[in-house]
């Protein structure tokens, strides 16, 4: 198995900038979270899925950010219009539903910077 | 509301000695604990978990961890450090509210290992 699969790795780009993170869960898996990471704020969960339904988006900090998964091997994070404060390290992970110690496996992350 | 704390931003060991991560609970019902290890640049990735039974859970690459009910706690233990063990370190409990499929993760602990 490839493991959770996360794009692009790297992405730079200008405020103001649409950008969108990719991610493919490990196949069978039906839950689907997206976090991210700061030195200031630490590990953060934006958003889950399960079933591809959205079930918590408390995380997500504003209205800039939207995610979707529109089939069970696909989702997105968008960021619109992104901001130099949104710099951080997404991460995707995934995770089968069912028993509750479940644990999740994580992609590798894109690091997004925002000039 | 569940909740875990890891009251060391870090750790310090020596090559060879004994090291402890330490990690305290706060759940209603039953606690399903996990230990994440996230080298530099990387996701994280899963260690051990404690689901029920034995209060000593054994996990990759030669870590343990120790549940400990009266004191919520749930340590994670190596008895022998090895300077590649140096990475950040998560404990995360098993969120049940909302569905009950995401985990909540401590803020982490540095752990490194000198020679």
């Amino acid at each position: 198995d490839a493991g959770v699969i996360q794009s692009p790795r790297h992405e730079v780009t200008e405020m103001g900038q649409e950008v969108t993170l990719r991610c493919k869960p490990i196949s069978g898996h039906n839950s689907l979270f997206w976090y991210r990471q700061t030195m200031m704020r630490g590990l953060e969960l934006l958003i889950y899925f399960n079933n591809n339904v959205p079930i918590d988006d408390s995380g997500m900090p504003e209205d800039r950010f939207s995610a979707k998964m529109p089939n069970a091997s696909f989702s997105t994070l968008k960021i619109q219009p992104s901001e130099p404060r949104d710099s951080a390290v997404y991460f995707c992970a995934s995770s089968p539903t069912g028993p509750p110690y479940n644990e999740q496996f994580f992609g590798p992350g894109t690091r997004l910077t925002v000039l | 509301a569940q909740s875990v704390a890891q009251p060391e931003d870090q750790v310090n060991v020596a090559e060879g000695n004994p090291l402890t991560v330490k990690c305290t609970y706060s759940v209603s019902g039953n606690p399903y604990l996990f230990w994440y290890v996230q080298y530099p640049n990387r996701g994280l990735q899963f260690l051990l978990k404690y689901i029920t039974g034995d209060n000593l859970v054994k996990g990759s690459y030669g870590f343990e961890a120790e549940f400990n009910k009266s004191q919520t706690s749930f340590h994670l233990k190596k008895p022998s450090a090895l300077v590649s063990d140096s990475a950040l370190y998560f404990c995360a409990v098993r969120d049940l509210t909302g569905g009950g499929n995401k985990l909540t993760f401590g803020t982490g602990t540095q752990l490194k290992v000198e020679l």
